[in-house]
């Protein structure tokens, strides 16, 4: 299966604290993008890794990329409760579409 | 738009039915993509419109689903016979040019239940 693996499936974390999120694939990719999904419905979209990218920030996420072992991960710095929600990994390859992982859920303790 | 917008957002309908679904992209946006979500799942793929042409049909379930897009705008996607294992979040997206060097941008979803 081309589907991204996500690690781990669930995380429960206390406000204040960092947030690791870790994605594996197997094929070689274009890019890497993490989404976050609230209540089940539309996905927000993140942030963007190019394949020649290693690391890149925006506000308190920070994703990095090694392509030599097909994984990526997402931090969350200073997690706060609305950060609650369940993160995606999604990759692209040759083809024009997005491919997804499975999710992890975080949950964020006041 | 400002948005990705779907309608319905919830849908009930009965086994046997045909049920379409529809999706208005972001204006200029010219690829848009249609995904299904199983409860507690993971996307999965159904179909990518670039344009008004369908490059990559190849996660349609069976023949009972189709979709379709013109005016390189509005996509409906169309369920006939519905089963209760179509019972889903069906999302669209729509994204900035061709293939995946952009983020997509995803619409709320229409919550398909089929008793």
């Amino acid at each position: 299966s081309q589907q991204g693996e996500e690690d781990p499936q669930a995380l429960s974390i206390q406000e204040g604290e960092n947030a690791t999120m870790n994605c594996s694939y197997k094929t070689s990719i274009n890019n890497l993008q993490w989404y976050r999904q609230n209540s089940g419905r539309g996905l927000v979209h993140l942030i963007l890794i190019r394949s020649n990218e290693r690391e890149k920030h925006s506000g308190r996420l920070r994703v990095t990329l090694d392509t030599s072992k097909k994984s990526s991960s997402l931090l969350i710095t200073a997690s706060r409760a609305a950060d609650t929600a369940s993160y995606f990994c999604a990759f692209s390859g040759a083809n024009s579409k997005l491919t997804f992982g499975k999710g992890i859920t975080l949950s964020v303790r006041p | 738009g400002a948005g990705v917008s779907q309608s319905p957002s919830n849908k009930v309908t009965e086994k046997g039915k045909d049920v379409e679904l529809r999706c208005d992209p972001i204006s200029g946006h010219t690829a848009l993509y249609w995904y299904r979500q199983r409860l507690g799942q993971g996307l999965e793929f159904l179909i990518y419109f670039q344009g008004n042409s369908a490059p990559d049909k190849s996660g349609l379930p069976s023949d009972r689903f189709s979709a379709e897009r013109t005016g390189e705008s509005v996509s409906t996607l169309t369920i006939q016979r519905t089963q209760q294992e179509d019972s889903a979040v069906y999302l669209c997206a729509s994204s900035y040019g061709q293939g995946t060097y952009y983020g997509y941008t995803f619409g709320s979803g229409t919550r398909l239940t089929v008793v």
